[in-house]
């Protein structure tokens, strides 16, 4: 099976501008999850979508946004960037009782 | 909120000693898994640990989750330049939702 793909994998945008990362899952995952990864604040949860519907949300504001497709692909938005968004963003999609994680390789987003 | 801290933060070793992680939350997971990241990838899945009290062994790599399903350790014997990289743990709560460890950046010096 293909792994999880992400989609780009670098991206470089100027404060105010908006941004759309995408991720594909490994087939037959139905649920996708989105993380922030910065040094300073490590790993932190953004949201969680199965089956089209957001199950989970972080504690991240209104900015960034996320959808689902029926394929089970997702997309999340960042509206207004600001230079602390800056950060690889990872997609996790996952299946199982114990929700086993399977990471893609993550987009690299810098705002200057 | 930080719910795990991971301890040491940074640990540089030399190739074939032994190292212990620790992963410690005040809340109960249903669940603990363990990953590894290097750089410019994403955070691969080790292990998943569920029952409280439970060892699991990965080649040279132990792990166990606490009696009470509120922390874990990682232990690694004989360390390799290989084993090199960020180790993150994540704990799952009761609403499905993952939240990870502060990670520990571990070296190995050949």
């Amino acid at each position: 099976k293909a792994g999880v793909t992400q989609t780009p994998r670098y991206l470089i945008k100027t404060r105010g501008q908006q941004v759309t990362l995408s991720c594909s899952p490994i087939s037959g995952h139905r649920s996708v999850s989105w993380y922030q990864q910065t040094p300073g604040q490590g790993l932190q949860f953004l949201f969680e979508y199965f089956s089209e519907t957001q199950r989970n949300k972080g504690n991240f504001p209104g900015r960034f946004s996320g959808r689902q497709f029926s394929n089970s692909r997702s997309e999340m938005n960042v509206s207004t960037l600001e230079l602390g968004d800056s950060a690889l963003y990872l997609c996790a999609s996952s299946w199982g009782p114990n929700n086993e994680q399977f990471f893609g390789p993550g987009t690299r987003l810098t705002v200057l | 909120t930080q719910l795990l801290e991971q301890s040491p933060q940074f640990l540089s070793i030399q190739e074939g000693e032994n190292l212990t992680v620790y992963c410690n939350s005040s809340s109960v997971f249903s669940s603990l898994q363990w990953y590894r990241q290097e750089p410019g990838e994403g955070p691969v899945l080790l292990v998943t640990v569920v029952t409280g009290g439970e060892v699991k062994k990965l080649k040279r790599l132990t792990f166990q989750f606490g009696d009470a399903r509120k922390d874990s350790s990682l232990h690694i014997t004989a360390a390799q330049p290989g084993d090199t990289g960020l180790y993150l743990c994540a704990g799952l709560n009761t609403g499905n939702q993952f939240y990870f460890g502060t990670g520990t950046s571990l070296t190995v010096i050949p």
